[in-house]
């Protein structure tokens, strides 16, 4: 069975680091793009940043580039996510999520998705 | 990047056909063949409905179907069932190397 676990979320002050982890199974992880993508209680989905399957290409949304950092480990079947100098509007549900392009290519749509870990940032 | 524009909110009766838009620019939705739309019922994940933007992923029902002209991209429901009652959110690539996703529209069945 395909799946996505992610891990690593909870209650962070502002300023503070977090590191997220997506645990991949079921499917040849280094073969696909990977993303994170954030929902803010209440509102909609936001696309935070992607990488190739190799890991050699990475991409950020403007809210986040400079802050976030994102990385896979594909012997470990392992996504991640760095992120420094949080604010309250990184306040989230971060869900990771896979790109059904086998070729690697990234941004044609996110077919899996995990379960996601809350972020919350607040003194 | 601006979000992509959905209404907020739409509703039909069960058997009726519904269509949620998605309007973008030629910097998205116009330019991209990589359109795609998610269903999200309260407390889950997103699932793929559409991608491509008319392409069905294995397991959703036909009943679900999507098109686009110009800039703004369409999803259709037909035959509404009341398990359809959902947010659903559409997304397109960019040509800045982004994704962008709409404000998210809330079907009422």
């Amino acid at each position: 069975e395909v799946q996505l676990l992610e891990s690593g979320g909870g209650l962070v002050q502002p300023g503070g680091s977090l590191r997220l982890s997506c645990a991949a199974s079921g499917f040849t992880f280094g073969s696909y793009a990977m993303s994170w993508v954030r929902q803010a209680p209440g509102k909609g989905l936001e696309w935070v940043s992607a990488i190739s399957g190799s890991g050699g290409s990475t991409y950020y949304a403007g809210s986040v580039r400079g802050r976030f950092t994102i990385s896979r480990d594909n012997s470990k079947n392992t996504l991640y996510l760095q992120m420094n100098s949080l604010r309250a509007e990184d306040t989230a549900v971060y869900y990771c999520a896979k790109d059904p392009d086998i070729t690697g290519t990234w941004g044609t749509a996110f077919d899996i998705w995990g379960q996601g870990t809350m972020v919350t940032v607040s003194s | 990047q601006s979000a992509l524009t959905q209404p907020a909110s739409v509703s039909g009766s069960p058997g009726q056909s519904i269509t949620i838009s998605c309007t973008g620019t030629s910097s998205d939705v116009g330019r991209s063949k990589y359109v795609s739309w998610y269903q999200q019922h309260p407390g889950k994940a997103p699932k793929l409905m559409i991608y491509d933007v008319s392409n069905r992923p294995s397991g959703v029902s036909n009943r679900f179907s999507g098109s686009k002209s110009g800039n703004t991209a369409s999803l259709t429901i037909s035959g509404l069932q009341a398990e359809d009652e959902a947010d659903y959110y559409c997304s397109s690539y960019t040509n800045s190397d982004t994704m962008v996703f709409g404000g998210g529209t809330r079907l009422t069945v």
